[in-house]
């Protein structure tokens, strides 16, 4: 069974703090990785699709970075804001172009003002 | 509207009833899909349909789980005889494509929960 796992599960920063969390997942028969942001009441948002090892993804303050090869990606967060609170779900794709996505159980944040 | 709309938006109904949730996914998507989110889980894939191909079904946790397309666009998800166990967040999602380089549009989810 593929798993794809998040940590930290929750993360409490407070508004300024830079932050980061790993999702990991097998490295065989990867193709494709997403991260999506869920804030509560809200539908997921996507925030990157990465499939290359070594890329690196921005969007604002919010970055990604992808290691194909031993099975993990990191989200960073620069200067947190309580707006940034949410839940990062990553997912894997792992059956080539037409195989669905495995999503990680997430990381929930909350950021403090 | 411009994104995926889901309804209800919560659901509450009693053991042993019968539930139906909708779906209408962003116009031109040919690719729809459902999950459910089970507290403390994650996002845990059902059911995909892709314009006129059968549904890949392998998801659906058993037969009491059933889903339609009609017209190749609004979705029905129907539970019969509903279990405590099925209390969850259940989302669509839809693409343009099946490709897994394109990103799923997800909707609001319906909350579920089985008394």
């Amino acid at each position: 069974i593929l798993n794809v796992e998040q940590s930290p599960q929750s993360l409490h920063v407070q508004e300024g703090d830079s932050t980061n969390f790993t999702c990991s997942f097998p490295s065989s028969n990867f193709y494709a990785l997403h991260w999506y942001r869920w804030e509560t009441a809200k539908s997921p948002e996507a925030l990157f699709v990465m499939t290359l090892n070594g890329d690196e993804k921005k969007k604002g303050r919010i970055s990604a970075t992808l290691n194909t090869k031993e099975g993990y990606s990191y989200l960073y967060i620069k200067g947190s804001q309580p707006e940034d609170s949410a839940t990062y779900l990553c997912a894997l794709n792992y059956g080539g172009s037409q195989g669905n996505l495995i999503f990680g159980k997430g990381t929930k944040l909350s950021v403090k003002p | 509207g411009a994104g995926v709309s889901q309804s209800p938006s919560n659901k509450v109904t009693e053991k042993g009833k019968d539930v139906e949730l909708r779906c209408d996914p962003i116009s031109g998507h040919t690719a729809l899909y459902w999950y459910r989110q089970s507290l403390g889980q994650g996002l845990e894939f059902l059911i995909y349909f892709q314009g006129n191909s059968a549904p890949d079904k392998s998801g659906l946790p058993s037969d009491r789980f059933s889903a339609e397309r009609t017209g190749g666009s609004v979705s029905t998800l129907t539970i019969q005889r509903t279990q405590q166990e099925d209390s969850a967040v259940y989302l669509c999602a839809s693409s343009y494509s099946r490709s897994g380089l394109v990103v799923q549009h997800f909707g609001d989810g319906t909350r579920l929960s089985i008394l």
